[in-house]
């Protein structure tokens, strides 16, 4: 099955600086690519998602990165702000119905 | 904006009884999923629905667990025999094509 690796599992940043994330997945059938905010104790939250048909998608300070190719895809934050502070998941689906999370990456921004 | 509902917030139960918990999708959503996510740890994929019928299953899905769609608008999620192991948040989630949208879960402590 579907096997996703996230980096680092914790990330701490500055305010105003840039912070990135890396998941490796397994299956190239996988085909949609989404990223989720979590904050403690709360449902996660879809913040971008991209397709495989995609390299690149940006919405505002968050985009996303696609290599289809070396089956990796990257999150990536600019100008962090402290309610930036989450864990963040990446997750890979492998068919309609199958989606895999990798572990998460708790990201703490320092004012 | 249209959510994803789950009930109870926090379940108690005794090892070895059975739990139901129940989720209220999104009113023109297709397709339904449960995810369990242990303390501290990622998501995991349990089972997505149908077409009034399971379409994909994880290995965590096992024997122990059903789900159904006992009518128009619930969704639910049976444990039929709890073990200490299965104390997590239980996350329901339901889309209409690939975005899918998270219930706020339930916790479920087995006793």
């Amino acid at each position: 099955g579907e096997n996703v690796e996230q980096h680092p599992s914790t990330l701490s940043v500055q305010e105003g600086d840039s912070a990135v994330i890396k998941c490796t997945y397994s299956d190239s059938a996988s085909n949609y690519f989404p990223w989720y905010k979590q904050e403690l104790g709360k449902r996660p939250q879809l913040i971008i998602d991209i397709r495989s048909n995609v390299g690149e998608k940006k919405d505002q300070r968050i985009a996303v990165t696609l290599n289809k190719t070396a089956k990796h895809f990257s999150l990536h934050i600019t100008e962090t702000q402290p309610e930036d502070s989450a864990v963040y998941f990446c997750a890979a689906r492998r068919t309609n119905n199958d989606m895999r999370f990798g572990a998460g990456t708790r990201l703490t921004v320092k004012p | 904006e249209p959510e994803v509902t789950q009930t109870p917030s926090h379940q108690v139960t005794q090892m070895g009884q059975e739990v139901i918990l129940r989720c209220v999708p999104i009113s023109n959503h297709l397709y339904f999923y449960w995810y369990r996510q242990i303390l501290g740890q990622k998501v995991e994929f349990l089972v997505s629905f149908y077409n009034n019928e399971i379409s994909e299953k994880s290995e965590i899905f096992d024997d122990q667990f059903s789900v159904e769609r006992p009518d128009g608008s619930n969704f639910t999620l049976k444990i039929r025999s709890t073990k200490l192991e299965d104390s997590a948040m239980y996350f329901c989630a339901s889309s209409e094509n690939q975005e899918q949208h998270f219930g706020d879960g339930t916790r479920l402590s087995i006793l």
